[in-house]
């Protein structure tokens, strides 16, 4: 099936390890981004990249990195982690940046 | 104040019955008005999106926008167990060349069979 495809779904990680979070789609859209979403909180924007080749911040990008592989994948890095980093972490892509966002099914990250 | 602002519910209400969802939002440049559904532990996926003003249908979903209050629902009609989820509006504006897209935070509705 056609859409946003993340890896992994579940993450346990001890405070100060590092991680990638992966995110492929096959739609051939132009924009994809990262969110994490926390109870009450809604969705945040964490980094997005408009196109192949640029990435910017977003709301909360602190404590991330973000890499644009190609057009299909983006991925974003934890480097050191830290416990306010437990989240369920959204990739999502679209074509046009106006409206409509697939979303993957998230990633489930607890950082003990 | 926040941009957007969305009731965290949860709505319940009995299988069958009218049920209506609402936003209100400050920045009269909002464009796009768009519905997404989440169910839980999965991602959104977007049910609507309106431009502008107006209403627009979509089986049992009828999503309206009124920019001059500030206001957008979606009316969901004879609604099913299945409807239960979460429901995160969305609305996006082109600033200075790029969009703006924010989330509310989402009502969480129980439709009980």
């Amino acid at each position: 099936n056609a859409g946003v495809t993340q890896t992994p779904k579940f993450q346990v990680l001890k405070t100060g390890q590092s991680m990638t979070l992966q995110c492929a789609q096959d739609m051939n859209h132009n924009s994809m981004y990262w969110y994490r979403q926390d109870p009450g909180m809604g969705l945040r924007l964490i980094y997005y990249s408009a196109s192949e080749g640029t990435t910017d911040k977003g709301e909360v990008p602190n404590g991330y990195n973000v890499s644009r592989l190609n057009k299909r994948e983006f991925s974003l890095r934890l480097e050191s982690a830290a416990p306010s980093q437990t989240s369920v972490y959204f990739c999502a892509s679209t074509e046009q940046g106006e409206w409509g966002y697939t979303f993957g099914s998230g990633t489930r990250l607890t950082v003990v | 104040q926040k941009e957007v602002e969305q009731d965290p519910g949860p709505l319940s209400v009995p299988e069958g019955a009218i049920v209506s969802l609402n936003c209100t939002y400050s920045n009269s440049a909002f464009q796009y008005f768009m519905w997404y559904r989440q169910y839980s532990r999965k991602g959104p996926e977007l049910l609507m999106y309106t431009y502008s003003s107006g209403n627009k249908e979509d089986g049992r979903f009828t999503a309206q926008v009124d920019k001059s209050s500030k206001y957008i629902s979606l009316f969901i009609r004879d609604s099913q167990p299945s409807d239960s989820a979460t429901y995160l509006c969305a609305m996006s504006a082109r600033f200075s060349g790029t969009y703006k897209y924010i989330f509310g935070t989402g009502t969480r509705l129980k439709v009980l069979a």
